[in-house]
This record gives structure tokens, C-alpha cells and sequence, in this order.
């Protein structure tokens, strides 16, 4: 079954560094999300990409947040100075369409750990 | 608001019992419900998806969707030591147009004891 696969698993940063975090969407998908876990907390909505621009943002997604899709398989985060509380799980999301409203299905998520 | 509550468990249960796992929400606008299941160091994994109030079943699973009192319910018959995982509820208002974000629930953490 076709999935959304992410990597690196685990990323170690130090404070103040830039990361990226990469994404492969499901290939037939054309919406992309990155949301984020912070530990023990909810699940939180960051951003949305459709037709390679934001579609939403959470309040959250602020300037140090950006996203991309630099080719036609990769979706990627970018954190340019990372902070502590910016320690979380990131998961990426992709669904077909959402005019038939189809689910989103997620990735296993990448674990940003910031020293 | 967009506030999604669940109790958060731990919920623990015989092999083979009913598990009821429930989530109440404040925002009116929500349309589309889903619950995911979340292992250890895993993604949320998609188990049910219902659209509006009403019940959908899928082997053992079955989602109930109430939004006159704006609650939703999944649940798990003959439960298995394997379905032991976190059962996370997600809504959106699903605009049916562009994108639309999930407001997830905390998660339930569920353990089946065979």
C-alpha cells in the first residue's frame, strides 16, 4: 500500500541551526501538510501546500517556518533558527483532493530533538 | 475555538471486551470526522472516517458521529492485545475546496491485557 515516507527518523540540532525535513507524499497526491507533536500534547496543524503555494498556516507556522516542494516528489520544512520548544515530532500528511474530501494519511514523523 | 477534547486514558481492557473511546467538540462547523491509531513511535494511522452524524462499521470498529450534541464515539469489538495503541479523534469543517486542516483530540492510550 503506497505511503508517505520521512526522513531523517531523528534529527539532533543545535539551537540557532537551520534543519529541513523531508517529505515524499504519496505519488497521485496533490495536498501536503506538515503538523507536529509536541511530547504528551495534541497533534497541531502547521501548514498546508497546495499547486507549490501555502494554503493555510497555523499561528505557529511563523517566518522562521517555510516550506517547499523542490521537485515533483519531495515535500520539505525548513526551520531556520531552531529553537528548544521547537523540539517536537513532525509529521507530514498528503490526500488527494479535498473536493471529494478524501482523509489524509500520514507519515511516521521525524523526531527534532534541539540541544 | 477549534477545541477537540478526549480523555486521554490510560484505558486498560480484558481481551476480547467492547472498548468505547469518545471525543466532544465546541466547534458546530465541523463535517468530517476520523479517528486515527497511533502506535509507539509511529504516525497516525487512519481507521475511521465518517462525514456528518450517523454510524459507519468497518470489521470490528465502528464510528458513531452525534453532532446535534457534538460527539463522537469509536468502538472496538472483541478486542485484541494488538490493537493496544493511542486512538486519536481529528474533525474538520472541510471547506470541500483547497485545503482543510485537522483539529486532533489528545489521544487515548489503550491497552488490551490477553
Amino acid at each position: 500500500e503506497p505511503e508517505v515516507t520521512q526522513t531523517p527518523s531523528h534529527q539532533v540540532t543545535q539551537m540557532g541551526q537551520e534543519v529541513i525535513l523531508r517529505c515524499v507524499p504519496i505519488s497521485n497526491h496533490l495536498y501536503f501538510y506538515w503538523y507536529r507533536q509536541i511530547l504528551g500534547q495534541k497533534v497541531e496543524f502547521l501548514v498546508s501546500f497546495y499547486n507549490n503555494e501555502i494554503s493555510e498556516k497555523s499561528e505557529i507556522f511563523d517566518d522562521q517556518f517555510s516550506v517547499e516542494r523542490p521537485d515533483g516528489s519531495n515535500f520539505t520544512l525548513k526551520i531556520r533558527s531552531t529553537k528548544l520548544e521547537d523540539s517536537a515530532m513532525y509529521f507530514c500528511a498528503s490526500t488527494t483532493d479535498t473536493y471529494s474530501n478524501q482523509p489524509q494519511h500520514f507519515g511516521d514523523g521525524t523526531r527534532l530533538s534541539i540541544l | 475555538q477549534k477545541e477537540v477534547e478526549q480523555d486521554p486514558g490510560p484505558l486498560s481492557v480484558p481481551e476480547g471486551a467492547i472498548v468505547s473511546l469518545n471525543c466532544t467538540y465546541s466547534n458546530s462547523a465541523f463535517q468530517y470526522f476520523m479517528w486515527y491509531r497511533q502506535y509507539s513511535r509511529k504516525g497516525p494511522e487512519l481507521l475511521m472516517y465518517t462525514y456528518s452524524s450517523g454510524n459507519k462499521e468497518d470489521g470490528r470498529f465502528t464510528a458513531q458521529v452525534d453532532k446535534s450534541s457534538k460527539y463522537i464515539s469509536l468502538f472496538i469489538r472483541d478486542s485484541q492485545p494488538s490493537d493496544s495503541a493511542t486512538y486519536l479523534c481529528a474533525m474538520s469543517e472541510g471547506s470541500g475546496a483547497g485545503s482543510y486542516q485537522l483539529t486532533f483530540g489528545k489521544g487515548t492510550k489503550l491497552s488490551v491485557i490477553p
